[in-house]
């Protein structure tokens, strides 16, 4: 069963670091969501993607993040300076068709951790 | 704007014994509800959803979950649970003024005890 995939698993940087998350979603799925959830606390909505521009963004998806399919597979999330409270376990998903009524299928997720 | 609300962090039970997951949600309009479970070191995976038609929904692994319009309820059920049930369950909506994205509750614990 095709699966969605995140890279690395988990990654340590320094506070003020660039980090880059990878997703490879499903091959045939055209919208892209990336989520986050800090540690004891609820899983937020962060940004989601179609067709190489931004649907939907929260409140914490600021000028520090962006989000780029820089090829045919991947998917990324760029946070440029990383802070404390960046900290958190990110989740990639991605569903086949547009509407709140499709499953999105999620990765198992990076554990990022900034020092 | 949507809100979910599950009301236990954590739910021990006996192996075999019938479980309930509470969900409440908050919405002023229509939505769609999704019940998401997450084994350890693993990703979320649906269980099931509801998006309209009959209030009882059947999910994978024996899980059915009932929603309930005029308590704004989306509860999930299983008869018998397993060991292998152990895992954070969480609640989800969407669909409040058209949005895809995905509004989660705090997540439930089921710890299931041999």
């Amino acid at each position: 069963e095709p699966e969605v995939t995140q890279t690395p698993s988990h990654q340590v940087t320094q506070m003020g670091q660039e980090v880059i998350l990878r997703c490879v979603p499903i091959s045939n799925h055209l919208y892209f969501y990336w989520y986050r959830q800090i540690l004891g606390q609820k899983v937020e909505f962060l940004v989601s993607f179609y067709n190489n521009e931004i649907s939907e963004k929260s409140e914490i998806f600021d000028d520090q993040f962006s989000v780029e399919r820089p090829d045919g597979s991947n998917f990324t999330l760029k946070i440029r300076s990383t802070k404390l409270e960046d900290s958190a376990m990110y989740f990639c998903a991605s569903t086949r068709l547009q509407g709140a009524r499709e499953t999105q299928y999620f990765g198992p997720g990076t554990r990022l951790l900034v020092l | 704007a949507q809100s979910v609300t599950q009301l236990d962090s954590q739910v021990p039970v006996f192996e075999e014994a019938p479980v309930e997951l509470r969900c409440n949600y908050s919405s002023s309009v229509s939505v769609y509800l999704f019940w998401y479970v997450q084994y350890p070191n693993q990703g979320l995976q649906l269980l099931l959803k509801y998006l309209s038609g009959s209030t009882l929904v059947k999910g994978i692994n024996g899980f059915e979950a009932e929603f309930n319009k005029s308590q704004t309820s989306f509860h999930l059920r299983k008869p018998s649970v397993h060991i292998s049930d152990t895992a954070e369950y969480f609640c989800a909506v969407s669909g409040d003024t058209g949005r895809r994205a995905l509004t989660f509750g705090s997540g439930t614990r089921l710890q299931v005890q041999p």
